[in-house]
């Protein structure tokens, strides 16, 4: 089954304790990238990856660092989270092109006390 | 500035009418156009990809339409479902088309 998996779902951590969020998908994808979904302001781009060792930047990067040594994961790394960081957490992949279709994973859901 | 309003906010309907929902944006130049269908609590299905030589898409139920030259477009549901309740987000793509633009979204509740 075509699929985008994101570990963990749910995730309550304190101020400053590093941690990554994986992310992974099985449709040999070349495009992947991550957002953060808050309420009232939808979602947010915050790094997304074209392909193996090349990132860029969205509209909301400061805070996560990403890397992308597989074609397959795309882990988000928060080296130390803030409450600003709580959020929903999405990772997405697709073809690349401007008709590919995204997939969307489950979600992760962060809380920073 | 790229942006992507979406109207309304929330909508409530009847089971088996239609609804129309409305997305205009700024971002240029345009690229492409993405509706999606979001759960409570779960990541969005894409439903409709316009790009800018298209003013109609269906999906079954759902049919998007495109008007490139007044930068907005339309998510009609034809003989709605209580499986519609849902978030209807609207997604647009400039010229880097693999950075995406989102709207906030339309809360669609179908009641019985």
């Amino acid at each position: 089954e075509a699929q985008v998996t994101q570990n963990p779902r749910y995730l309550i951590t304190v101020t400053g304790k590093k941690l990554t969020v994986t992310c992974s998908q099985n449709m040999n994808h070349e495009y992947m990238s991550w957002y953060r979904q808050d309420p009232g302001l939808g979602l947010r781009q915050i790094y997304y990856s074209m392909n193996v060792e090349v990132t860029d930047k969205g509209d909301v990067p400061e805070g996560y660092k990403v890397s992308r040594k597989e074609k397959r994961n795309f882990p988000l790394i928060l080296e130390s989270p803030s409450p600003n960081q709580t959020s929903l957490y999405f990772c997405a992949s697709s073809s690349v092109g401007p008709g590919g279709e995204q997939y969307f994973g489950p979600g992760t859901r962060l809380t920073v006390t | 500035k790229n942006q992507v309003e979406q109207s309304p906010q929330s909508l409530i309907i009847l089971e088996g009418k239609n609804c129309t929902l409305q997305c205009n944006y700024t971002v240029s130049p345009f690229s492409n156009l993405r509706w999606y269908k979001q759960d409570t609590g779960r990541g969005p299905v894409s439903l409709t990809i316009m790009t800018f030589s298209e003013n109609t898409k269906s999906n079954g139920r759902y049919t998007a339409t495109l008007d490139a030259d007044t930068k907005q477009s339309s998510l009609h549901i034809t003989a709605s479902q209580l499986s519609d309740s849902a978030s209807y987000i609207c997604v647009v793509s400039g010229y880097n088309f693999n950075k995406f633009y989102f709207g906030s979204g339309t809360k669609l509740n179908v009641k019985p």
